[in-house]
């Protein structure tokens, strides 16, 4: 099992520029996420999926968009990039949203100028 | 409102010294997750608890529910335990709650 991946690691976007995050996943997990950890601080909750076709958003959705055609798709969507989503983006999922165990991508490194 | 708090922020020791990181929950929670951040960026999950103990290795876990408190211990600490250690609870929305992480360096 490749467990999360996630694409790209790296990216340079400028300002106004669009771009997809990609995350798949191959353990058929019905929960899936994508947070954003800034420099120094934790991680917070983009938006969220509890199974294909089902999205909700998080604590920081603005300026993001989600969608989940397949159990194994999370991609995350950034439209019109701003310097403020310059973070590390990781996407994570697991099989129930309480107790069980969450396995996260490797992150992907964005940075709008 | 479910807040999480971990404590210390930061931490450092000499290597082979037991290390204990805190976490605090305001409200009654299903699970307690530990995750391990390391320097380059990945998350490894470590401990899901919802009572008791657990044990992987030197990592020790433990959940007291009453008190809201949970606490992650490290025996025979090495430097290559030096991460951010990060724990999160679930909240009455069955979201989870992340604390803010607790940096460990482990000097040689």
């Amino acid at each position: 099992n490749a467990g999360v991946t996630q694409t790209p690691k790296f990216r340079i976007l400028k300002i106004g520029q669009s771009m997809t995050l990609q995350c798949a996943q191959d353990m058929n997990h019905n929960y899936m996420y994508w947070y954003r950890q800034d420099p120094g601080m934790g991680l917070k909750l983009i938006y969220y999926s509890v199974g294909a076709g089902i999205t909700d958003k998080g604590e920081v959705p603005n300026g993001y968009n989600v969608s989940r055609s397949t159990t194994e798709d999370f991609p995350l969507r950034l439209e019109l990039a701003a310097p403020s989503q310059t973070s590390v983006y990781f996407c994570a999922s697991s099989l129930g949203i309480a107790g069980n165990t969450i396995y996260f991508g490797e992150g992907s490194w964005l940075t709008v100028v | 409102k479910n807040e999480v708090e971990q404590s210390p922020q930061n931490l450092t020791a000499q290597e082979g010294e037991f290390i204990t990181i805190n976490c605090s929950y305001s409200v009654g929670i299903s699970a307690l997750h530990w995750l391990q951040q390391h320097p380059g960026g990945g998350i490894v999950s470590l401990f899901m608890l919802s009572s008791g103990k657990k044990k992987h290795g030197r990592l020790i876990a433990t959940i007291n529910i009453q008190e809201k408190h949970s606490s992650l211990h490290i025996t025979a600490s090495h430097p290559r335990d030096s991460a951010v250690y990060i724990c999160a609870s679930t909240d009455s929305n069955y979201q989870l709650i992340w604390g803010a992480g607790t940096k460990l360096i482990i000097k040689p």
